[in-house]
């Protein structure tokens, strides 16, 4: 039992550069989810997703886009990154009310 | 809309002193409300937790009580350790809105010999 795991650990892109972050997770969850966190702002949601085959925007969605064709797995795709989307990135799954964390991605871009 | 408001850090300590890191909110709900733990290089983890006025979330000497007549969730801790030393999460959520956390701005904890 793996929990939540997160491709890559770390990166550095290039501003326009595109990518994309895989969360996987093996409980079974419906409910999985994206966030940055940033110094002092806590962690901020990105997008989220109910259920295979759904998603839904959160607080800070403009410059990514998700999907989930797999109920195990959930995708951020960065399309042309940009200095301000230098953060890390942690993935959640949950089933009720309480959430499991992924162990994060690190991700520069310059 | 819902939002979380801890204290800011950060908060240093002597080993064995009395923690609190305060933490209230606002929400349109009825949210269940959670501390989380981050420890240094690492993703975050499920300290506590309470889902209901008045319940008590404990774990690993912390605790907390959800009080709904002051919108507050304070985190305390009789006797700190060294290693306790992290960043402290607070955050609520929402089942009427796919069960997604939000988080206060986090206080980091630093406790010395």
């Amino acid at each position: 039992n793996a929990g939540v795991t997160q491709t890559p650990k770390f990166r550095v892109l290039k501003t326009g550069q595109s990518m994309t972050l895989l969360c996987a997770q093996d409980m079974n969850h419906e409910y999985m989810y994206w966030y940055r966190q940033d110094p002092g702002m806590g962690l901020r949601l990105i997008h989220y997703s109910v259920g295979e085959g759904t998603t839904a925007k959160g607080e800070v969605p403009d410059g990514y886009n998700v999907s989930r064709l797999k109920k195990q797995n959930f995708l951020l795709g960065l399309e042309s990154a940009a200095p301000s989307q230098t953060s890390v990135y942690f993935c959640a799954s949950s089933y009720g009310t309480s959430a499991v964390f992924g162990p994060g991605t690190r991700l520069t871009v310059l | 809309g819902n939002s979380v408001t801890q204290m800011e850090g950060p908060v240093t300590l002597s080993e064995e002193a009395f923690l609190t890191i305060n933490c209230t909110y606002t929400a349109t709900g009825y949210p269940s409300l959670f501390w989380y733990v981050q420890y240094p290089g690492e993703g975050l983890q499920l300290l506590l937790k309470a889902t209901k006025a008045d319940d008590k979330g404990s774990n690993k000497g912390f605790e907390a009580t959800y009080r709904k007549e002051t919108t507050s969730f304070h985190l305390e801790k009789g006797s700190v350790q060294v290693s306790d030393s992290a960043v402290y999460f607070c955050a609520l959520s929402d089942q009427g809105a796919g069960n997604m956390l939000t988080f206060g701005g986090g206080t980091r904890l630093m406790v010395k010999p």
